[in-house]
């Protein structure tokens, strides 16, 4: 079956440590996205990445880092400068060709908390 | 900046009867617009979207949302709730030269009574 899958579903920080999230995809999807949610407040961009080797900052980007060294994989490192790190991760993927071109596809999320 | 309305923050409609989400948006050109339904941790599912054309569309779920331009809203409703239906329901739009962003409303709660 054909997918977005993010892992772990929970992960714990301590204080000062970085922690990478994963998602990875089979839908020969060009890009990908990387959202946060916050209770009361929707969805805000991270990062994205629309071809393998480049990505740009979302609307939130600072405390976090990605890479994009495959097309199938896009992780997230929340560094130890993001000071509020709690939050649902959610990791997205879309087409860049075809006629489905706007639509976003997400993951099931990973739930990061601070011990 | 464009922006994503949803005016709604929590709705509680008995089972059986009819939903209707609102949704309002600020740009200039018409958008792509979706809805998202998200049940508790979990990832975010699509609904529905509308890129052109007839301006009511059918999604998944029995849920139907009509697009009116001259009130820049996109509404989603059904005409008879399941209590399964009880979940977090998201607006999101995508604007065309936005690079390939989506923005998202706040979410409206939906609580159903059985």
């Amino acid at each position: 079956d054909g997918g977005i899958t993010q892992s772990p579903k929970y992960l714990f920080r301590k204080e000062g440590q970085n922690v990478t999230l994963s998602c990875e995809q089979n839908l020969n999807h060009d890009a990908m996205y990387w959202y946060r949610q916050d209770p009361g407040q929707g969805l805000r961009l991270i990062y994205y990445s629309q071809i393998v080797n480049d990505f740009q900052k979302g609307d939130i980007a600072e405390g976090y880092s990605v890479s994009r060294e495959k097309k199938e994989s896009f992780p997230l490192t929340v560094t130890s400068a993001q000071k509020n790190p709690t939050a649902f991760y959610l990791c997205a993927s879309k087409t860049t060709s075809g006629g489905d071109q706007e639509t976003q596809y997400f993951g099931p999320g990973t739930r990061l908390l601070v011990l | 900046a464009q922006s994503v309305t949803q005016p709604d923050i929590h709705i509680t409609v008995s089972e059986g009867a009819s939903l209707e989400l609102r949704c309002n948006y600020s740009y200039g050109a018409t958008p792509y617009l979706f809805w998202y339904v998200q049940s508790p941790g979990q990832g975010l599912q699509l609904l529905l979207k509308y890129f052109s054309g007839d301006t009511l569309v059918q999604g998944i779920k029995g849920f139907e949302a009509e697009f009116k331009r001259s009130q820049s809203s996109f509404n989603l409703r059904k005409p008879s709730v399941h209590w399964s239906d009880a979940a977090e329901y998201f607006c999101a739009v995508a604007f065309t030269g936005g690079g390939n962003k989506l923005t998202f409303g706040t979410g409206t709660q939906l609580k159903v009574e059985l």
